[in-house]
Parts: structure tokens; sequence; C-alpha cells
């Protein structure tokens, strides 16, 4: 596609539900990440995708969180049972080879846990 | 390990006045820098970049910013704000390593609002 696609846009859930949130990169970037952005708090990198090799998995802020990248292409973030500090935006981007190029970035999908 | 700070998580101008939002990094190695800019609502735009080369870069909308290595900054500057550059800043590094630690590492992000 001409940009990063995130779905759904936003997301109200259940605290204690588990939801899947998708990222569908650019065509042909080997590099996709997750960031997640909370009120006041700026951007946090959660996972980071290269190619095949193993992901840096070092953002995830709890075993709550875990993520895929099937095919080198998309991606899903998965949250298991939700907790009310999880409501953020969550931001996908994705680049050429990562590096210096440039990251381009989805919309977010904003989550919240009622 | 890298990090980034932004100075002044809010920065207010008025339409016409310089626009500068402070920007200063720490590196193990060489870095590339960025800075993005997000509108209300909406995902991160690339403003501009320093990789290599020439040290003041020049980006859209009339940003433009300057790598100083020995003062590990790169500081964004608009020499007249408009009202539409109202957004949030976000300054981000990543080393220029031949290692796998390619992760963007983002600032705090700087809200600017632009008084008429």
């Amino acid at each position: 596609g001409a940009g990063v696609s995130q779905s759904p846009s936003n997301k109200v859930t259940e605290k204690g539900k588990d939801v899947e949130l998708r990222c569908d990169p650019i065509s042909g970037h080997t590099a996709l990440y997750w960031y997640r952005q909370s009120l006041g708090q700026g951007l946090e990198f959660l996972i980071y995708f290269q190619g095949n090799s193993a992901p840096d998995k070092s953002g995830l802020p709890s075993d709550r969180f875990s993520a895929e990248r099937t095919g080198g292409s998309v991606s899903t973030l998965t949250i298991q049972r939700t907790q009310q500090e999880d409501s953020a935006v969550y931001l996908c981007a994705s680049s050429l080879r990562g590096g210096g190029t440039e990251a381009f970035f989805g919309q977010g999908t904003r989550l919240t846990v009622v | 390990a890298q990090s980034v700070t932004q100075l002044g998580s809010h920065v207010s101008v008025s339409e016409g006045a310089l626009v500068l939002l402070r920007c200063n990094y720490s590196s193990s190695v060489p870095p590339y820098l960025f800075w993005y800019v997000q509108y209300p609502n909406q995902g991160l735009q690339l403003l501009l970049k320093y990789t290599t080369g020439a040290t003041l870069v020049k980006g859209i909308n009339g940003f433009e910013a300057e790598f100083k290595k020995s003062e590990t900054s790169f500081h964004l500057t608009k020499p007249s704000a408009h009202m539409s550059d109202a957004a949030e800043y976000f300054c981000a590094v990543n080393p220029n390593s031949g290692g796998s630690n390619y992760k963007l590492t983002f600032g705090k992000g700087t809200l600017l609002t632009v008084n008429p």
C-alpha cells in the first residue's frame, strides 16, 4: 500500500479481555517497529523486527504483551488480560532496512480499556 | 545505549517569531538524528534527518536543524512561525552502527503552540 496501515483505528475493550492490533507495513520494508504513546509519556519503544532476525523485544512492558510478524510483512501486537494502564495509542512504523533510513508511521490504534 | 533529551515539554511562540526546539542526545557511536512532527490525531511525519555530510540540514515546511557533535545537540529551528506549525515535535536518534541495535529512540516531545 501507499503507507503504513493500522487497524482498528480505535478499540474499546473491557478490562481482562485480550486485544489484537494489526499493522500492514509499506511493501518492501524489512524493518518494523511498535511504539506506545501515552499521554505525557512520549513514545515508548515496544518491539522491533528486522527481516528474518530475531526481534528485539526489550521494550515489551510485561509478558502480557507479544507480537509477531508473519512472512516478513504484516505484524500483530497482542495484549492479553488488558489493564487500564494499557490504554494508549499504539503506533506502528516501518522502514526500508532500519539503521539510518526513515521510519514511516501509521495513524495508530487508540486503545481504551474500561 | 542512546538517549534523547528535549528541553521544554511545551514551547509557546507568537506567529512570525523564531521557533527553537532543543534536542540533546547521548550515543556511544556516531548517530543518525531525526525530527518528527505529529499533528493532532495523526501519526508521526519526518521533518528532517541527519545521517552524514553537511551538518545543517533543511526539512519540510521551512524547518532546519544543525548537528553539533561537540555539543551533542540537534536543535530544530524555523525563522518565522506559522499557525499551522502548532503540533508536537519529537527528536529521535539511532546509532550509525553495523550492529543490530537499529531502533529509534525518541525524546518525550515538545508541544509547540503558536499564538496569533
